[in-house]
Parts: structure tokens; sequence; C-alpha cells
């Protein structure tokens, strides 16, 4: 267990639809991170939250969105899906002082537009 | 902008020997990290090694080692006595120290014959 919980691991849904996906970062990480892997590529990433506040984007499409609340958990939002959205969604968090350290990652959610 | 690319979508390795994959990137900046991660059939995202680009010593972790050529901006990583666990994804990484963004490359499936 890597300290970072992502609900739910798998979620099918049809196109059109919206789904949200929810990370739970390490105890006393402020950041999260949100990547999306296709199949065959490697981590895009999407986007960056610092303690609530939105610190960089990535190619995030404007049908995604996130937020970050204060008890530090993190949402991304996907709507209006399109088969291509299916991918795995991965979440990280990382403490304030980076540094050489890499980020602890969530096991993923396995999102299947249909 | 900063690329990382892996040539080696797959390799295989006999078990017991020893591997080599590759890595370059591209950046402008002279103060980074790099990283190894390995994604197993679980799909969970594990370091692997990190190396700062401020050191001139290549990083090891057991049997995991890189060859860092900052003038080539290659990070080679080399595994030795590859053993079955040691099937995976490995994906090449790289941070700028002025960011918090890890940019990964497509990574290199790698495959242990027994």
């Amino acid at each position: 267990d890597s300290g970072v919980t992502q609900t739910p691991k798998h979620l099918i849904t049809a196109t059109g639809q919206r789904v949200t996906l929810r990370c739970s970062p390490r105890s006393g990480d402020l950041s999260v991170y949100w990547y999306q892997q296709s199949l065959d590529q490697g981590l895009q990433f999407l986007i960056h939250y610092y303690n609530g506040e939105e610190r960089a984007k990535g190619n995030i499409l404007e049908r995604f969105s996130a937020q970050q609340f204060p008890d530090l958990h993190s949402e991304l939002n996907l709507s209006s899906l399109e088969l291509g959205d299916s991918a795995l969604y991965f979440c990280a968090s990382s403490s304030l002082n980076l540094g050489s350290a890499g980020y602890t990652f969530g096991s993923g959610t396995r999102l299947t537009v249909v | 902008a900063q690329t990382v690319t892996q040539s080696q979508p797959e390799m295989s390795v006999q078990e017991a020997e020893t591997v080599t994959l590759s890595c370059t990137y591209d950046t402008s900046e002279s103060d980074y990290y790099l990283f190894w991660y390995k994604q197993p059939p679980s799909r969970q995202m594990i370091l692997v090694i990190r190396q700062e680009a401020y050191k001139q010593q290549n990083a090891t972790e057991n049997r995991f080692s890189v060859n860092f050529q900052k003038a080539a901006k290659s990070f080679s990583l080399k595994i030795s006595d590859s053993q079955l666990g040691d099937a995976a994804m490995y994906f090449c990484a790289y941070r700028s120290a002025r960011d918090d963004k890890i940019i990964f490359g497509k990574g290199t499936r790698l495959h242990i014959l027994p």
C-alpha cells in the first residue's frame, strides 16, 4: 500500500456520460498530480494541485476538470466522455519540498468508455 | 519543452542475465532529476532509482544501476541478475529542479525468459 488511495479501481460508463475519480494523498502530502495513461502510451500529465490551489496544467481537455478540497483529497471530473477517454488515470502525491524525490502513486482508476 | 525518449518499445532477457534499457532526454536546464519507474502487471507505479543531475556518481540500488551521461543527455538503466519479478513496463522520467511536474517516456516493456 503506497498510502495514496484512488477510487474506484474500475469504472465502465457510456459515451456522453460524466464520471468523478477520487484521490486521497499520502498523509502529510500537500501536492496532488493527475496523469492519464492510454494504451501503449506513457503517462501524460494532466494537472497539479498544491494545498487546494492549481499549480500547473498540462494537456488537459476542457471537458476535464479537477479540484483539491480542504482535506486535501482531490477529484478529477471527466464529462461528455468519448471512447478515446478510455485509459488508466493515476493520482500521485508528494510532500512540500520535493527535492530529488519522485511521486508516490496510487494504483490508478481504469476507465472504460463504451 | 523537455522530452524523454525511450527507443526500445520491448526487450527480452534471459533470467539471471544483465539487460540495459536506454533513455535519452532533451532539456536546456542544468539542474534536474531523472528517474526510472517500474509498472508491473499490477499497474502500480514503483520508483526504482533516481539520479540528481549535479551528481557525477551513478546511482545504484541493489541490482539496479544507471549510466548517467549528462553531456549526451543519456540515462540508461542496467538490471543485473534479472529475475522473473523484474518483468514489467519501465518508464524513464525527468523533472526540472524548477518544477514539480514529472515528464515520462513512453516506456519499455521488459520480458524475462525463464
